[in-house]
């Protein structure tokens, strides 16, 4: 069974940078897949931040202004986020998931999510 | 970037009765569409892909139609259980991908 787990600091302040850890069980990140994060602020909707397959350029929402990197780690068969430069506007659950495709793109939608993580940018 | 447009924003529905949830999109993206649950603390899950089929383990109440632009997820007698946000994405032209801003579906 695939697992998506997400970890981090609950508590950022601003101006710093955000970082988020996404450990997968089940599942070799480097066989295939699109792993990515999408985020939810309080009471709000869905909000796609990036993707990358593990053979690829990593792809970013560009709304987020090149804040967000996302780097993916074969050895550890986990993928991570950093935010920089993060505000209160970034507060927000953050999930993992994976989503079907190849080298070509994206195939299909996010089939596997973790439970997410709540991130507050506050002082 | 691709606008997808989710109507109603919520949805006051009978148990056992159906449920019709409509998501627009501003410029077509095919078949690949997405629709996704999301129950209050949880992640959300996927039922359906490529418009119109199910994802493992949802149940048949649950179908999804259309293409282009205009898409359906419809909920054919609602059980207590599939109270919840429903959100629409979009996979067919990235970045960014994009979801829908959901509609509610609660007890009436």
């Amino acid at each position: 069974q695939v697992r998506l787990k997400e970890s981090g600091p609950g508590l950022v302040k601003p101006s710093e940078t955000l970082s988020l850890t996404c450990v997968v069980s089940g599942y070799s990140i480097s066989s295939g897949y699109y792993w990515g994060w999408i985020r939810q602020p309080p009471g709000k909707g869905l909000e796609w931040i990036a993707s990358s397959y593990h053979s690829g350029s990593p792809l970013y929402n560009p709304s987020l202004n090149s804040r967000a990197t996302i780097s993916l780690d074969t050895s550890k068969n986990q993928f991570s986020l950093k935010l920089s430069s993060v505000t209160a506007a970034d507060t927000a659950v953050y999930y993992c998931a994976r989503a079907p495709g190849d080298s070509s793109g994206l195939t299909d939608a996010f089939d596997i999510w973790g439970q997410g993580t709540t991130v507050t940018v506050s002082s | 970037e691709i606008v997808m447009t989710q109507s109603p924003a919520t949805l006051s529905v009978s148990p056992g009765e159906r449920a019709t949830l409509s998501c627009r999109a501003s410029q077509s993206v095919s078949s690949n569409l997405a629709w996704y649950q999301q129950k209050p603390g949880q992640a959300p899950r996927l039922l359906i892909y490529g418009a119109s089929t199910r994802a493992t383990g949802i149940p048949a109440r649950f179908s999804g139609s259309g293409s282009g632009t205009e898409f359906t997820l419809t909920i054919s007698s609602l059980q207590s259980e599939d109270f919840a946000l429903y959100y629409c994405q979009q996979y067919n032209n990235w970045p960014p991908l994009t979801f829908g801003g959901g509609t509610k579906v609660e007890i009436k």
